[in-house]
């Protein structure tokens, strides 16, 4: 089974709009972190927030915020305001507990094209 | 700006040639990874380095061989690679195992074997 699921492939939002890529998880480890990183045509992976299984709140980073469901088994990544320079492509990953956590689970991503 | 760097950004290579591609990273991290990405997928994990001792090996094949000089730099030695193997390649670095330590990566190297 699926350990990290984006269903959506592609999506597009109007400049300076709000958008939400959608991401879910499976994991029985009590302890895992999230990531989201975005990927622009270039190669680098961009490093965008952590959630922690533990934490509390949901996390924040500037203009991106983590809606973390911990019931539902979901971590959204919410991109506010955008820009034309958030056109990529954003992975959902999963770290999980101690015994395999040098793995990074990736979902098979979100291509985001920001429109002017 | 990344602070893992990687060398070259291009690479091009005959599939009898021998080529290395390098990794640097200067944030005291203490594992540090290979990863391989074809188009349109996730990338795939092909080491782990744990404290300069290899932790994990995906099965790569032997034409792959790592090599972590010291805990600031990691290489990849590459011979008598296959066209399939044209991907991006990715080295990245972590602080160490854990669910709450961030992989950071660098901006990879674009490899085309001919």
């Amino acid at each position: 089974a699926q350990k990290i699921t984006q269903t959506q492939p592609g999506m597009f939002v109007q400049e300076k709009e709000a958008v939400t890529l959608d991401c879910t998880y499976d994991t029985s480890d009590p302890s895992y972190g999230l990531f989201w990183y975005k990927q622009p045509s270039s190669g680098e992976m961009i490093f965008l927030i952590y959630q922690g299984s533990y934490d509390q709140q949901n996390a924040t980073e500037g203009r991106y915020s983590l809606n973390f469901q911990k019931a539902r088994k979901s971590a959204n990544l919410v991109i506010s305001a955008s820009q034309l320079g958030d056109s990529a492509m954003y992975f959902c990953a999963m770290r999980e507990g101690e015994d395999s956590s040098y793995k990074l689970i990736f979902g098979s991503g979100t291509r985001l094209l920001v429109r002017p | 700006d990344t602070e893992v760097t990687q060398t070259p950004k291009h690479l091009v290579m005959g599939m009898t040639n021998k080529k290395s591609l390098k990794c640097e990273q200067h944030m005291g991290h203490r594992a540090m990874y290979w990863y391989k990405q074809k188009a349109k997928k996730p990338p795939e994990l092909m080491f782990v380095y744990s404290y300069e001792k290899l932790s994990i090996n995906e099965s790569v094949p032997s034409r792959f061989s790592p090599e972590c000089p010291n805990s600031s730099l990691l290489n990849l030695h590459l011979h008598a690679l296959q066209p399939e193997d044209s991907a991006l390649y990715l080295c990245a670095s972590s602080q160490d195992r854990g669910p709450g330590n961030t992989i950071y990566f660098g901006e990879g190297s674009w490899l085309t074997v001919v």
